[in-house]
């Protein structure tokens, strides 16, 4: 079955700096790659996501790049905020079915 | 558009007690579903998925149980509650045109 690792654990940056969060995964048959961003007691909400049939993909600040030859999906933001402090979960799957999540990056935007 | 309705948002429960938590989904037809829970701080555990009616899969063997009596409705039960059952726990739906969308949550404390 799929296998999804996601690094780092924990990221903390200035804000107005960029922060970067890499997953690997491990079943090639997978096709639709999402990330989700979890505010503290709050669900996790999609915040961008991508198809295998696409190499990136952007959303103002957000971008997401997926190499699926070397089967790793990068989330990029750019001109952090504190706001973008949360959780961010990675995940990978196939469309209407089940997705396997990383474990989470828990991510700090200092002032 | 398509709604999840999750309740109770926060639960205590006593030990050996019993739990029932409901979940139900507007606006799609024959979703699949799910329960995940998520211990403080940690990730997104996913306890059972269901791809239709009376149609259940258990992730992790535990004295949880799931069942779905209709369509759009998932129930997750417990015959006697356990401290370790204390968590987050997040019912979600997917079907062919959107990915995961997570329920608020419930949040269960077992004393």
């Amino acid at each position: 079955g799929e296998n999804v690792e996601q690094h780092p654990s924990t990221l903390s940056v200035q804000e107005g700096d960029s922060a970067v969060i890499k997953c690997t995964y491990s079943d090639s048959a997978s096709n639709y790659f999402p990330w989700y961003k979890q505010e503290l007691g709050k669900r996790p909400q999609l915040i961008i996501d991508i198809r295998s049939n696409v190499g990136e993909k952007k959303d103002q600040r957000i971008a997401v790049t997926l190499n699926k030859t070397a089967k790793h999906f990068s989330l990029h933001i750019t001109e952090t905020q504190p706001e973008d402090s949360a959780v961010y979960f990675c995940a990978a799957g196939n469309y209407g079915q089940n997705f396997v999540f990383g474990p989470g990056t828990r991510l700090s935007v200092l002032p | 558009s398509q709604t999840i309705h999750q309740w109770p948002a926060t639960l205590v429960q006593p030990v050996g007690s019993p739990l029932s938590l409901e979940c139900t989904v507007e606006g799609t037809s024959n979703p699949n579903l799910y329960w995940y829970r998520q211990a403080a701080g940690r990730g997104l555990q996913l306890l059972f998925y269901s791809v239709g009616i009376g149609q259940i899969s258990s992730e992790v063997p535990q004295n949880l149980s799931a069942s779905r009596p209709q369509d759009r409705q998932f129930i997750l039960s417990s015959k006697k509650l356990l401290l370790s059952d204390s968590g987050f726990y997040l019912c979600a739906w997917s079907d062919r045109d959107y990915g995961y969308t997570f329920g608020s949550g419930t949040r269960l404390t077992v004393v």
